[in-house]
């Protein structure tokens, strides 16, 4: 059974202070996926990283996949309070369907 | 954008009921998921489909069935209610390759008193 471990689970900051949250397995994905969910609704698909290395910016948030395809990173700068949420990752064997494994998520506030 | 709709967000039922969840999405997705969401353990899979009258168990099967008659539309029924059943239920679509990038339904939270 491939696991993604997520780090920090509970993160509690300050407006401005900067973050990261960590992904990782001891497992290879093809893909790695991360969403926001915010209380009450479903996740939302934030971005997808393909490639060992690879970096992609979304306005403060930055993601990496590790080298080997088996760890990602989250980093927020200055954080806002409408960035509090769940944050899940999702990794993707290359398999089928339903090869998607979902991490237990960091929940994130961030206070005024 | 990809939309996917579920047909309530919040219920409550009494055990022993039958519930019928819906779920449609309107990007010509093959793929559709059920799962649910609890504290603590996570997005856990209830049942998925990759056509249409397909359907492959997930990890969680037990106590629940599904129904896939058009490709938009995926429900998942409790047959038999049970307070253990209480839980956020989300509905997800994806492509049929790629990166399996998984949209979203809002979610229905069911109370099963």
């Amino acid at each position: 059974t491939q696991l993604l471990e997520q780090s920090p689970q509970f993160l509690s900051i300050q407006e401005g202070e900067n973050l990261t949250v960590y992904c990782n397995s001891s497992s290879v994905f093809s893909s790695l996926q991360w969403y926001r969910q915010e209380p009450g609704e479903g996740p939302v698909l934030l971005v997808t990283v393909v490639t060992g290395g690879e970096v992609k910016k979304l306005k403060r948030l930055t993601f990496q996949f590790g080298d080997a395809r088996k760890d990602s990173s989250l980093h927020i700068t200055a954080a806002q309070p409408g960035d509090t949420g769940l944050y899940l990752c999702a990794g993707h064997s290359g398999g089928g369907a339903d090869g998607l494994t979902f991490g237990k998520g960091t929940h994130l506030i961030i206070q005024p | 954008d990809v939309k996917v709709t579920q047909s309530s967000r919040y219920l409550v039922k009494r055990t022993g009921e039958k519930v019928f969840l819906e779920c449609v999405q309107d990007m010509d997705h093959e793929n559709m998921f059920w799962y649910r969401q609890d504290p603590g353990l996570g997005l856990r899979l209830i049942y998925f489909s990759y056509d249409v009258k397909m359907k492959e168990k997930g990890d969680i099967p037990e106590g629940y069935s599904v129904s896939r008659e058009k490709k938009e539309r995926f429900s998942l029924i409790l047959e038999s209610a049970s307070t253990n059943q209480t839980s956020m239920y989300l509905c997800a679509s994806s492509a049929l390759e790629g990166s399996y990038e998984q949209y979203f339904g809002p979610g229905t939270r069911l109370t099963v008193t």
